[in-house]
Parts: C-alpha cells; structure tokens; sequence
C-alpha cells in the first residue's frame, strides 16, 4: 500500500510570495488533515477534511492560507503571501477512522520563508 | 480546548538504560492516546496507543501507562538502543473530534 505522499519535501521562498503543499493521502481514506510543526514546539493541528469537505479548519491561522481537497482525492494548502512566522514542517495524515485513530503521516514539507 | 504537556524536551540514556517520557493532559472528555516516534528526515510513525479504558499497554520493549485522575500518560522504554534515538510525540483525543492535540516533543539520544 502506498503512504501519504506529499510535494515538495523542501521549498524556500521569500516573504510575500505565493507557495502550494500538495498531499496524496492513502488510497480509500476519507479523513486528510494538515498539521504544522514550528521549530521546536508542538505538531499543531491545521483541518480536517472529510473527502471533499471540509469538517473542521479551527486550527487555520489566518485567511493567507487556503486548502482545497479536489474530488475528495489530493489536497492542496496555499499559503497566499506568505510570512516568515508561515516558515516550519507542514504534515499531511490520512486515516480511514474517525476519533483521531490510525492515522498514516506523510513525510512533510519544510517551509522556510526568507 | 485540550492542551497537552510534554517533558522533558531532551532526554540522553546510555544503550541499555530505560527511557520515560511523561505528558499530561487537561481535557478530562480526551480517550485516546497514541505515541509518535519520528526519525530524522521522516514521517511521524505510530508506536503505542491507549484508550481510557486500560491503565497500562505493552509491546515489548516499549509501553504505556495512562493515569486518569491525574490526567497523565507516560512512554516507558526499556533496553534502549540507538535506533531508538528519535524524536517522540505524544497526543490526545476525546474521540469524537478527529483532530490530536499534540505534545512539544522529546528528543530522545541513546549513546553508546
């Protein structure tokens, strides 16, 4: 079975320009959330899609980020412009239980905003 | 919302000793706690979880305890070796909420 897979592992940008994170969940799993990890501090949670839906985006900072799941398949989180505070470890998870259970992390994408 | 503590942030044993790690939580509805081991450069991976229904789980070398009154769960490994050197996570859910409330992290080093 193949993981979570997301895209880029690294990017680097400059402040005020535009990045998009793309996660491939785990085939079949409805639930796909983002999570983000600063520098040494905790994996915090982003939202939560239920396929195309999405059931909960508490956790998104501001209206610089936007995410999309297309389809219910892949999602995408933009961050539109980016700031140097937006810089960290972005996760992807897949689960295909609700209840926080069996979730499959992906790799993530390290975002450096310079 | 639930917030979760983690301690210590840096944890050195020797190859051999025991490690723990402690987390303590503030949402008396959380059930569910699962540990993450994540290793340099990849994904968080799931070791151990417990449900508010057992006090303690085991899984050979590694195990868990979950203290509901005091609102604490702890990560126990024994017979550390150095592919055990990562950094662990520990997190909370009340169940219902698909979302894990996550701890700070323990970076944990076994030398030789």
């Amino acid at each position: 079975e193949a993981g979570v897979t997301q895209f880029p592992s690294h990017s680097v940008i400059e402040k005020g320009q535009t990045v998009t994170l793309r996660c491939d969940p785990i085939s079949g799993h409805d639930n796909l959330y983002w999570y983000r990890r600063v520098m040494g501090k905790e994996i915090k949670f982003l939202l939560h899609f239920v396929k195309e839906s999405k059931q909960d985006e508490s956790g998104m900072p501001n209206n610089r980020f936007l995410a999309e799941r297309t389809g219910g398949t892949y999602s995408t989180l933009k961050v539109q412009p980016a700031e140097l505070e937006d810089s960290g470890v972005y996760f992807c998870a897949s689960s295909q239980l609700n209840g926080g259970y069996g979730y499959t992390f992906g790799s993530g994408t390290r975002l450096t905003v310079v | 919302g639930e917030n979760v503590e983690q301690h210590p942030s840096t944890l050195s044993v020797q190859e051999g000793d025991s490690a723990v790690i402690k987390c303590t939580y503030s949402d008396s509805a959380s059930n569910y706690f699962p540990w993450y081991k994540q290793e340099l450069g990849k994904r968080p991976q799931l070791i151990i979880d417990i449900r508010s229904n057992v006090g303690e789980k085991k899984d050979q070398r590694i195990a868990v305890t979950l203290n509901k009154t005091a609102k604490h769960f702890s990560l126990h490994i024994t017979e550390t070796q150095p592919e055990d050197s990562a950094v662990y996570f520990c997190a909370a859910s009340d169940g219902t909420a698909s979302k894990l409330t996550f701890g700070t992290g323990t970076r944990l080093q076994v030398t030789l």
